[in-house]
Parts: structure tokens; sequence; C-alpha cells
């Protein structure tokens, strides 16, 4: 079974960077997939930020895209998301997830639990 | 580019059916069979129910069905259990340098 889990810290200050990883376990991420980060404000709906092949190609969502990194390490099968100069706007529940798609299209069959970042001084 | 465009909530009784609609444009959800629709439960990461239009994962059970007509997508749930009470979003691929947008969610009541 798959399984994906979010670590980070919780709290980051204002224009300061979110870092945040995701570890996989039950699938090799250099076998295939793309694999993403979806975030969800409080109360809000569900946003993509964005995407890795397991190449290492990635996609961005427009609006987020001069800010955010996504990035692989297959030798720990983890991936990750940097997003700089946060402000309050990018507190929300961030998800990593596989998608299976045959392109970039949210399949996102697989994900991990989500974690709270609070962007707050 | 904007949310794909979901009604804010939809009920029903056990045992009736409800459909939830999910418009877009022609450059997404009129150009792609490639609509996807997430159940979420509070609290809880949301749960891939329906892929590329009217495909279910393995284990979903076959009281979800997807369909589409033009720029618009419909998820339809029959014999309504209270379980089935939660958020949904349906979300396409969107092609270009926008790739994927999700629908602003359908609360639904059971």
């Amino acid at each position: 079974q798959v399984q994906l889990q979010e670590s980070g810290p919780g709290l980051v200050k204002p224009s300061e960077t979110l870092s945040l990883t995701c570890s996989v376990s039950g699938y090799s991420i250099s076998s295939g997939y793309y694999w993403g980060w979806i975030r969800q404000p409080p109360g809000k709906g569900l946003e993509w930020i964005g995407s890795i092949y397991h190449s290492g190609s990635t996609y961005y969502n427009p609006s987020l895209k001069s800010r955010v990194t996504i990035s692989v390490d297959t030798s720990k099968n983890q991936f990750s998301l940097k997003l700089s100069s946060v402000t309050a706007a990018d507190t929300a529940v961030y998800y990593c997830a596989r998608d299976f798609g045959v392109v970039v299209a949210a399949n996102f069959d697989f994900w991990g639990q989500g974690t709270l970042v609070t962007v707050s001084s | 580019q904007s949310a794909l465009t979901q009604p804010a909530s939809v009920s029903g009784s056990p045992g009736q059916s409800i459909t939830i609609s999910c418009t877009g444009t022609s450059s997404d959800v009129g150009s792609y069979n490639l609509v996807s629709w997430y159940q979420q439960h509070p609290g809880k990461a949301p749960k891939l129910m329906i892929y590329e239009g009217s495909q279910r994962p393995s284990g979903v059970s076959n009281r979800f069905s997807g369909s589409k007509s033009g720029n618009t997508a419909s998820l339809t749930i029959s014999g309504l259990q209270a379980e089935d009470e939660a958020d949904y979003y349906c979300s396409s691929h969107a092609g270009g340098s926008t790739y994927v947008i999700f629908g602003g969610g359908t609360k639904l009541t059971v």
C-alpha cells in the first residue's frame, strides 16, 4: 500500500520560506508517475501548487510559480516543496499526493494526511 | 484561470440520487476528458472517487458515477447513504501552463 507523509515546520514567519518534505513508502518514486503538492486554507477549497515527474520535470501553478520550487530525492524516496516570501495568505493544510495521470491532470490517488502550516510572526 | 464552478451545497435523503455539477470552459472541461472528483470528510485528506470523467478507482462504490456534456461535468451519487455526507471537489486538466484547476467545492448533506 502506497503511503505518503508530510513533514516540516508548522509555523513559519512572514517573508520567510516554507519548506516541506513528503516521504513515500510502498512505491518507488523513480518507478514513475507525477508527485504533487496541494493546499487548502482553513475552511476553503483545494488549490494545486505544483507537481514533479519522477524524472524531475516540474509543473507549477502559474499564480505561485515565482515562489515555488519542487524537487525530488529518489535516493530517499522523497519529494519536497519550498514556497518563498510567505504571507498569512499561505496559511493552509498542505497535502502531498501521487498523481497517476498520463498528463498532469490531478488524478491524485494516494494522499498524505496533510500538515497545517501557519504563517505568523 | 478561474476555478471551476460548483454549487455551494446540495442535499438529499437516504436512498435518493443527487447530481453535482462542475462547469468550466472550452479550455479545460470542454477540451479534455480529464475531470476528476474528490470526496473529503472533515479533517481528512481528499479521496479520489472518479477520474478521466467516468472511471472509478478500485474500491469506490458503483453508486458514484461521472459524466460530461460540453463544458460541464457531473458527479451522480445514487442510493445516498449517511456516509456520503462530505465535501466534493472537481478538478480538470487545463492544458497550456495552467495544467490543472479545482472547483470551489460542494457540501453534500444527507
